[in-house]
């Protein structure tokens, strides 16, 4: 089992929808969340954090936690094709005096004009 | 506001080179990270480093060593490079604590023929 586990996709939607990416993580200790968005030959750019139970929001974007199942997702809100682009989950959690991040294998997310 | 820098962005070997990817950052970050990215597989970390003086190994580390040259400096050596190698190598680093950002730099692109 993978420590962060993400479904590869593509997943589809029509600009103006709500994509929503989930992620779910194998470790319980793990502290912190984060997405990357990471377009095509491009470098992970941080979108959003959460590191507690619940929902936060940024712009467009919306954060859940949910530890007691494991689960974080990403909800974007009125897609554009801009957000078109593959989104990496992330989790820290602590290691040998530093914070390992340990990332998914990435969503990769089309929307559709 | 340089960030996080990759030397080169591209490059191809032939099986059995050696080569050294250079990473330098000027956020006055503690931990420093390699990575390498492959289709379908995510960002699978090959070494970090907590602090200067101090590197350990992650989830794919053989065929690879680093130098934590300074606080500024991480480097990736490649001592005899073979085709597997062939990825895309990121260069990242953060301050020390689970709830920080992880900066990217923009990538190496090397190929092993």
């Amino acid at each position: 089992q993978k420590e962060v586990e993400q479904n590869s996709g593509p997943l589809s939607v029509p600009e103006g929808a709500i994509a929503s990416l989930n992620c779910t993580y194998s470790d319980r200790v793990s502290q912190s969340f984060f997405w990357y968005r990471q377009y095509s030959g491009k470098s992970p750019e941080l979108i959003m954090s959460i590191y507690s139970n619940g929902d936060k929001e940024d712009g467009r974007f919306t954060a859940q936690l949910n530890k007691a199942s494991q689960y974080v997702s990403l909800l974007i809100r009125d897609s554009q094709p801009s957000d078109s682009a593959t989104y990496l989950c992330a989790v820290t959690r602590a290691f040998t005096g530093t914070y390992k991040y340990i990332f998914g294998t990435g969503t990769r997310l089309k929307v559709l004009a | 506001n340089a960030g996080v820098t990759q030397t080169p962005k591209f490059q191809v070997l032939k099986t059995g080179q050696s080569m050294t990817l250079q990473c330098a950052q000027d956020m006055n970050h503690n931990s420093m990270y390699w990575y390498r990215q492959d289709p379908g597989m995510g960002l699978r970390l090959i070494y970090y480093s907590a602090s200067e003086g101090t590197t350990d190994k992650g989830e794919v580390p053989n065929g690879y060593n680093v130098s934590r040259l300074n606080k500024r400096e991480f480097s990736l050596r490649l001592e005899s490079a073979a085709p597997s190698q062939t990825s895309v190598y990121f260069c990242a680093s953060c301050r020390q604590g689970a709830d920080t950002e992880a900066f990217f730099g923009q990538g190496t692109r090397l190929t092993v023929v």
